[in-house]
């Protein structure tokens, strides 16, 4: 089964980027998406086909993918976005895989 | 807007089953898919399935094929997620997700979730 490598956590300063990677086999030719998931709520879309926003997500958020990582970005951050990010590929119609999710620390 | 509304927290004893539905509103059902998503306490997330509300047809994860069911309503919108012979393993927050079902489909919205225990 296809696994994706997040980092458990990133610290970061308010104001600061924060960077949070998501390793796999030759991830570079597949589309990632990410999420967003805030303590005691659902995750949300903030990074779809390796790096569009949907509606309603600030521009501060962006996304990369090369090779064998992923990369999700957040410029200018603030204490709201302390938050759980997890990528997401679709390995087959049978199997969504899920990177191990980042703890991101403001 | 687009919406998905699931039901209520359960508690089931081992061995007993739970369904979890999931309610949809703000878009058209039946030209798209609901996959279901659960969260142990203090894990990440494990794709458990989908549905096409188009024809029906369903894609469980291999884990927990025969003991995974999901069906919809499309008279009245719903998803539905059936999990039978439940352990304490199977205790989760389980989440519905919109999905589009097509090649490197992502999931969006989501619903709020429904914590479901198993205790004896």
């Amino acid at each position: 089964s296809y696994v994706l490598t997040q980092p458990p956590s990133v610290s970061v300063a308010p104001g600061q980027t924060a960077t949070i990677t998501c390793g796999g086999d030759n991830i570079g030719s597949k589309s990632v998406h990410w999420y967003q998931q805030k303590p005691g709520q659902a995750p949300v879309l903030v990074i779809y086909d390796d790096r569009d926003r949907p509606s309603g997500i600030p521009d501060r958020f962006s996304g990369s993918n090369s090779v064998n990582t992923a990369t999700l970005t957040i410029s200018r951050v603030e204490a709201g976005d302390e938050a759980d990010y997890y990528c997401q590929v679709w390995e087959s119609i049978s199997d969504r895989v899920f990177g191990t999710g980042t703890k991101v620390i403001v | 807007q687009v919406q998905l509304v699931q039901s209520g927290d359960d508690m089931k004893k081992p061995g007993a089953s739970v369904k979890v539905s999931c309610k949809a509103s703000g878009f058209t059902f039946s030209t798209y898919g609901i996959s279901w998503v659960r969260q142990g306490p203090g894990q990440g997330l494990e794709w458990m399935g989908g549905i096409s509300a188009y024809n029906g047809n369903t894609y469980y994860a291999q884990r927990l094929q025969g003991r995974v069911t999901m069906t919809t309503d499309t008279s009245t919108g719903t998803a539905y997620m059936e999990l039978r012979s439940l352990t304490s393993d199977d205790t989760a927050v389980y989440y519905c997700a919109r999905d589009a079902g097509t090649f490197d489909a992502w999931f969006d919205p989501w619903g709020q979730g429904t914590q479901v225990t198993v205790s004896s």
